[in-house]
């Protein structure tokens, strides 16, 4: 499973409160991107990172952003959650020298 | 910019039977195609790439440059092959993000 975990895998919040969502990997690689999946669209870019301290925007970034202070970590944060980030939610790593993408096992946000 | 089509969002077949998935897509360059396969709210598994021409479960793809696609194919279903199936593309864009089509559920039917 390409050493990348995710957590919490399941949660349920309310409409305007904050969520952190974390990424962890254990190979040690550069890139780590942030998805989400929807029925019918597929998996979405949200935000990538190509370093510590290195973000950049996905296709569909608004009201999310993201920080990596550690090579190992991750993390996406929703400032106000809304009804309409209710998502599945895919952390990726990249494979050095490819494009090759492994993913997490997901979190399953549900925004009431 | 890339663009991938997955024009079927279900595929029903019968085990035995052959199945085809169905690719398209726009990109301007030469892409790096793949697929990748989820099973039940599981994570997404890497199913092939185009660049190793490798056949993984008995799956294969080939990439028509021509048509531009890049269609999935297995000779004989069988019933484990029931999952999402998605397609994605990588081109020559700063940080090798991945583009995704819509996905495509095949159901193999006893």
């Amino acid at each position: 499973d390409a050493g990348i975990t995710q957590s919490p895998r399941h949660k349920v919040t309310e409409t305007g409160t904050p969520v952190t969502l974390r990424c962890h990997q254990t190979e040690n690689h550069r890139y780590m991107y942030w998805y989400r999946q929807d029925p019918g669209h597929g998996l979405r870019l949200i935000h990538y990172s190509y370093g510590v301290k290195d973000t950049d925007k996905g296709e569909v970034s608004d009201g999310y952003s993201v920080s990596r202070s550690k090579t190992e970590d991750f993390l996406l944060t929703l400032e106000s959650a809304t009804s309409s980030q209710t998502s599945v939610y895919f952390c990726a790593i990249r494979e050095p020298g490819t494009d090759t993408q492994y993913f997490g096992p997901g979190t399953r946000l549900t925004v009431l | 910019a890339q663009r991938v089509t997955q024009p079927e969002k279900l595929l029903s077949v019968f085990k035995g039977a052959p199945v085809e998935l169905k690719c398209n897509y726009s990109y301007s360059g030469s892409p790096e195609l793949f697929w990748y396969v989820q099973y039940s709210r599981q994570r997404l598994q890497l199913l092939l790439r185009h660049i190793s021409r490798e056949s993984i479960k008995g799956f294969t793809a080939d990439l028509n440059k021509g048509e531009t696609s890049f269609h999935l194919k297995k000779p004989f279903a069988q019933e484990e092959d029931s999952a999402m199936y998605y397609c994605a593309l990588s081109g020559n864009n700063a940080g090798n993000m991945l583009t995704f089509g819509g996905g495509t559920r095949l159901m193999v039917k006893p």
